[in-house]
């Protein structure tokens, strides 16, 4: 079985443009998170989807950041325009729908953001 | 609010023990994870408990006291490639995970 997948896995972009970040989770996976990690500090919470649909994105810290789930399958994560402070690890995680033992979640690598 | 509090830092020799504590303030709660994470990696589930008590899976045991909202994970026979972050993660009622802001393990030969 394949885990939750992201691309790119490092990005540098200057300040002002546009980046894209996507995420394949675990297929059958109904939970579907973006996590941010700043410069070694906590990993924090930045939305949830149930399928397609967005259950909480109260994480997200302003709007230039838009996150989709098309179809309930894949994930992206816009961020426009990017700003310095942006910088960082941004995680995709997924978890069953039925949250079972702990609600496990699994995690992708992340995808590096450098804005410079 | 949510809040998760752990040491920002523990360090240990080989073989040794260590306990990282983690302290929540959670509404909604209903069971804590701890997870590893090493730099450049993915963070990976090591243990999770719903119900007061130590669970155990080899060297890593994980203790939750819901009464005084306080876990703590335990490290045995601490070997060098037990050096890492790890964060505790409360679970709320529709299925959101909040993390701590970890705490880096650093183990000595």
């Amino acid at each position: 079985e394949a885990g939750v997948t992201q691309f790119p896995s490092h990005s540098v972009i200057e300040k002002g443009q546009t980046v894209t970040l996507r995420c394949d989770p675990i297929s059958g996976h109904d939970n579907l998170y973006w996590y941010r990690r700043v410069m070694g500090k906590e990993i924090k919470f930045l939305l949830h989807f149930v399928k397609e649909s967005k259950q909480d994105e109260s994480g997200m810290p302003n709007n230039r950041f838009l996150a989709e789930r098309t179809g309930g399958t894949y994930s992206t994560l816009k961020v426009q325009p990017a700003e310095l402070e942006d910088s960082g690890v941004y995680f995709c995680a997924s978890s069953r729908a039925t949250g079972g033992s702990g609600n496990t979640i699994y995690f992708g690598e992340g995808s590096w953001l450098t804005v410079v | 609010g949510q809040s998760l509090e752990q040491p920002s830092e523990v360090t240990a020799v080989e073989g040794a023990i260590v306990q990282i504590n983690c302290t929540y303030q959670t509404s909604g709660f209903y069971g804590l994870s701890w997870y590893q994470q090493h730099d450049g990696g993915a963070p990976t589930f090591l243990s999770y408990n719903a119900l007061d008590g130590l669970e155990e899976t080899g060297r890593f045991s994980s203790f939750l006291s819901r009464s005084d909202s306080y876990g703590y994970l335990l490290l045995q026979e601490l070997q060098m490639k037990d050096s890492a972050s790890y964060f505790c993660a409360s679970h709320t009622g529709g299925f959101k995970t909040i993390f701590g802001a970890g705490t880096r393990l650093f183990v000595k030969a």
